[in-house]
């Protein structure tokens, strides 16, 4: 099946700092999307993606689904403590028949020292 | 507009007690989705509904799993009997594009 390679599994930065963060996979998808998960929460979505070669920020967020659709990056910038979390990255590639099925990353863990 | 809602938000049992865990989706998402996320992992996916019928349960564990969403609103997954190994946060998701996905907060099985 589709795998996800996310890297770094860890982060630890200062305040004010810039992170990049990124997702491999071994196939193709037509979707990413970038989630972050705070403790005892579930993950909330930060960034879709739905074409290659596209960039999108949220705020201080950007990602960008990669050409070649096997991969994509999330970079925050000016980081601040409140970024503290794990980020997951998920692709899907949606099929007529089978619908919707995301596949997730195994996370980057932020921490950030004010 | 309210989010996913799940509950219990915990939940500790004894193996081989059953449990159950019930989720409400965001108001008009026709797809719901079960999700069972290990310690240190990313979620994985158990089952997805589109309205009350159960679309992928490929990756759910039918000899002691079993899930239902009866008017294609809420729903409700069981686990019967639960054993050791189940213990992990098990998350509902809704959509309405199939794609961009909903997260709840969880709930925190604990089995000993």
């Amino acid at each position: 099946g589709q795998q996800l390679n996310q890297s770094p599994q860890s982060m630890f930065i200062q305040e004010g700092e810039d992170v990049s963060m990124n997702c491999t996979s071994s196939s193709i998808f037509n979707t990413w999307l970038w989630y972050k998960q705070e403790p005892g929460e579930g993950p909330v979505l930060l960034i879709a993606l739905y074409k290659a070669g596209e960039l999108t920020s949220n705020g201080r967020l950007t990602a960008q689904f990669g050409i070649t659709r096997k991969d994509s990056f999330l970079n925050i910038s000016a980081s601040i403590p409140s970024d503290v979390g794990i980020y997951f990255c998920a692709g899907s590639l949606l099929k007529k028949t089978s619908g919707s099925r995301l596949t997730f990353g195994e996370g980057t863990q932020l921490t950030v020292n004010p | 507009e309210a989010g996913v809602v799940q509950s219990p938000r915990y939940k500790i049992i004894e193996k081989k007690q059953p449990v159950a865990f019930w989720c409400n989706p965001i108001s008009g998402h026709n797809t719901l989705y079960w999700y069972r996320q290990n310690l240190g992992q990313g979620p994985e996916l158990l089952i997805r509904y589109e309205n009350e019928e159960a679309v992928d349960d490929s990756q759910l564990p039918k000899d002691r799993f079993s899930a239902e969403r009866l008017k294609g609103v809420d729903s409700t997954l069981k686990i019967q009997p639960a054993e050791l190994g189940d213990s992990a946060v098990y998350l509902c998701a809704s959509s309405l594009s199939q794609v961009t996905q909903y997260f709840g907060p969880g709930t925190r099985l604990l089995v000993l």
